[in-house]
């Protein structure tokens, strides 16, 4: 099944400790995304990868990492995490260019206390 | 920076009214448009894809529309179903950030 999955569904840290929130797709698609999503606020996007080595800031990058080593993975690194970071965070892949549409992961609920 | 505006946010009809949510964008330099839907606390499901080319699609008892110059695009859902209550969220993909740029959605709610 075509598909994009997060790990971990939900996840309660404390402020400070590192954590990876793992995505991965089995399309093979270029394009990745991760977004958080807030009450009021909508989606917004942290970061993309273009594919593989190639990633960019979105518009609320600050506080997050993100790698592309592999076309299938693209884990959001939270290096210390803080209590403003409490969202829900999802993943997005597509094929490349303009012409596609997202397919969403499942996402995941963090809470950082 | 474009701006995704849903109205209205909230919505509640009973069971097999005809219903149009509205999604408006500021930038008309769009390439396409998507609805999705979400169930709560779960992920956004692809319901319809616009090319920026395209006037409308249809899925079943969907159809979308887009009218690119007036930045403004509908979702129109035929005979609403309880199971068809949920939020729905319109995204606009730009040349600009490469992303889709999401409202915040409005939350239908079909009452049996």
């Amino acid at each position: 099944e075509a598909q994009v999955t997060q790990n971990p569904r939900y996840l309660i840290t404390v402020t400070g400790k590192k954590l990876t929130v793992t995505c991965s797709q089995n399309m093979n698609h270029e394009y990745m995304s991760w977004y958080r999503q807030d009450p009021g606020l909508g989606l917004r996007q942290i970061y993309y990868s273009m594919n593989v080595e190639v990633t960019d800031k979105g518009d609320v990058p600050e506080g997050y990492k993100v790698s592309r080593k592999e076309k299938r993975n693209f884990p959001l690194i939270l290096e210390s995490p803080s209590p403003n970071q409490t969202s829900l965070y999802f993943c997005a892949s597509s094929l490349a260019g303009t012409a596609y549409g997202y397919t969403f992961g499942s996402g995941t609920r963090l809470t950082v206390v | 920076k474009q701006e995704v505006t849903q109205i209205p946010a909230a919505l509640s009809v009973p069971e097999g009214e005809n219903l149009v949510l509205n999604c408006s964008f500021t930038d008309s330099a769009i390439y396409n448009l998507q609805w999705f839907r979400q169930d709560p606390g779960k992920g956004l499901t692809s319901l319809l894809l616009i090319q920026s080319s395209q006037r409308e699609q249809t899925s079943g008892r969907l159809n979308a529309s887009l009218d690119k110059s007036s930045g403004r695009s509908t979702l129109y859902i035929a005979a609403s179903q309880p199971g068809d209550s949920a939020t729905y969220l319109c995204a606009v993909y730009s040349d600009t950030g490469n992303q889709f740029y999401f409202g915040t959605g409005t939350s239908l709610t079909v009452i049996p």
